[in-house]
């Protein structure tokens, strides 16, 4: 059964660096999206992504942070100055048809810690 | 706005008994809803969605849920719960247009005992 990978499971990185955290989605799925989820707390919308470019993104999702699918096959999350606040665990989804009716499929995640 | 809530932190309930894991959503428009498993250390695991027709929806690993139009809910049941069954529930809603985010409740820690 195809799935969504996140690489890597596990990223420690210190305040003020960039990580680039990479998706597979599953490969004949159009819209992209990332969520994350702070210890303890809901899981919360950070960007959706469909046709190369966002088409939402919420108000977490600031200047340091951006999307790119740089080829056919990876969707990418980058954050440009990291800060002890966005250490959670950032999951990557897809969805296929432009069927609103369809679910939305998760990556395991990857856990971000910033020291 | 729409918003999805789970009432409940978390629900205990014994193998073999029947398990409910409550949510109630507030939309403008057609709601659809979506329970999500979520495993330690694994991603979110679909399991079943309301769109639109029969109000009892049937999902994976024997679990239902029924939606209810006059009190908003759309509760998770299942009729013999399994030790295996314990892990983090969420109950989401999805904006209604094309590529829609997904928007959670805060999720309940189901735990079964033997």
């Amino acid at each position: 059964e195809p799935e969504v990978t996140q690489t890597p499971s596990h990223q420690v990185t210190q305040m003020g660096q960039e990580v680039i955290l990479r998706c597979v989605p599953i490969s004949n799925h159009l819209y992209f999206y990332w969520y994350r989820q702070i210890l303890g707390q809901k899981v919360e919308f950070l960007v959706s992504f469909y046709n190369n470019e966002i088409s939402e993104k919420s108000e977490i999702f600031d200047d340091q942070f951006s999307v790119e699918r740089p080829d056919g096959s990876n969707f990418t999350l980058k954050i440009r100055s990291t800060k002890l606040e966005d250490s959670a665990m950032y999951f990557c989804a897809s969805s296929g048809t432009s069927d609103i009716y369809n679910e939305q499929f998760f990556g395991p995640g990857t856990r971000l810690t910033v020291l | 706005a729409q918003s999805v809530a789970q009432p409940e932190d978390q629900v205990n309930v014994a193998e073999g008994n029947p398990l409910t894991v409550k949510c109630t959503y507030s939309v403008s428009g057609n709601p659809y809803l979506f329970w999500y498993v979520q495993y330690p250390n694994r991603g979110l695991q679909f399991l079943l969605k309301y769109i639109t027709g029969d109000n009892l929806v049937k999902g994976s690993y024997g679990f239902e849920a029924e939606f209810n139009k006059s009190q908003t809910s759309f509760h998770l049941k299942k009729p013999s719960a399994l030790v295996s069954d314990s892990a983090l529930y969420f109950c989401a809603v999805r904006d209604a247009y094309q590529g829609g985010k997904l928007i959670f409740g805060q999720g309940t820690e189901l735990s079964v005992k033997p």
